[in-house]
């Protein structure tokens, strides 16, 4: 366990459908990243925050959203479904913005699997 | 852009066979580079970070190198356990990680 807890951890859904991933950092981490890994790509990075602000942003569509939250638990929404965006969805945190040696060093969740049909 | 290259994407190794995965890279202020182990179906597991070219770290039979351009993780007397995806990640100037496609490591007993 690596402190990091991502809920649910399957999920089927529909095209068109709206879906949200949960994500409990760390205890003491104020940093929270999301990664998209699909097979036919390695892991994407999505998005950032730390301590309720968002980071840095990478390669996030304009139909997913992110937030954090006061008690620096995460959440992704996704909507408007595609089968594109059927893939494993990481969560990691850190404990700070990553300026800091040993402070770069991100510890995974087990990820969010998500299946659109 | 920040890239990451990683080869081969697919090892096979005898147990006791030693061999590298390499990692090359170019980024914009490379503030860090860090190798991950993923098992299947699991979230990456952290292994090493490397700051400057020189610089070598240790952990059991895995060793990790890095130059100003590349990077290697040996594995010396694998065993079936080490079976795994090794996944390289660099961070640039402006914090942000990016990965690499990863290899995948297939260890014989």
């Amino acid at each position: 366990d690596s402190g990091v807890t991502q809920t649910p951890k399957h999920l089927i859904t529909a095209t068109g459908q709206r879906v949200t991933l949960r994500c409990s950092p760390r205890s003491g981490d104020l940093s929270v990243y999301w990664y998209q890994q699909s097979l036919d790509q390695g892991l994407q990075f999505l998005i950032q925050y730390y301590n309720g602000e968002e980071r840095a942003k990478g390669n996030i569509l304009e139909r997913f959203s992110a937030q954090q939250f006061p008690d620096l638990h995460s959440e992704l929404n996704l909507s408007s479904l595609e089968l594109g965006d059927s893939a494993l969805y990481f969560c990691a945190s850190s404990v700070g913005t990553g300026t800091l040696s040993g402070a770069n060093v991100l510890t995974f969740g087990a990820g969010s699997r998500l299946t659109v049909l | 852009e920040d890239q990451v290259t990683q080869s081969p994407e697919a090892l096979r190794l005898q147990e006791g066979e030693s061999s590298s995965l390499n990692c090359s890279y170019t980024v914009s202020g490379l503030r860090g580079l860090f190798w991950y182990r993923q098992d299947p179906g699991k979230g990456p597991e952290f292994l090493f970070t490397l700051y400057s070219a020189g610089e070598e770290k240790e952990k059991e039979r895995l060793k990790a190198t890095l130059t100003k351009k590349e990077s290697f993780l040996h594995i010396t007397a694998p065993k079936p356990e080490d079976s795994a995806t090794y996944l390289c990640a660099v961070q640039a100037s402006d914090y942000k990680l990016s990965f690499g496609a990863g290899t995948t490591v297939t260890v014989r007993a």
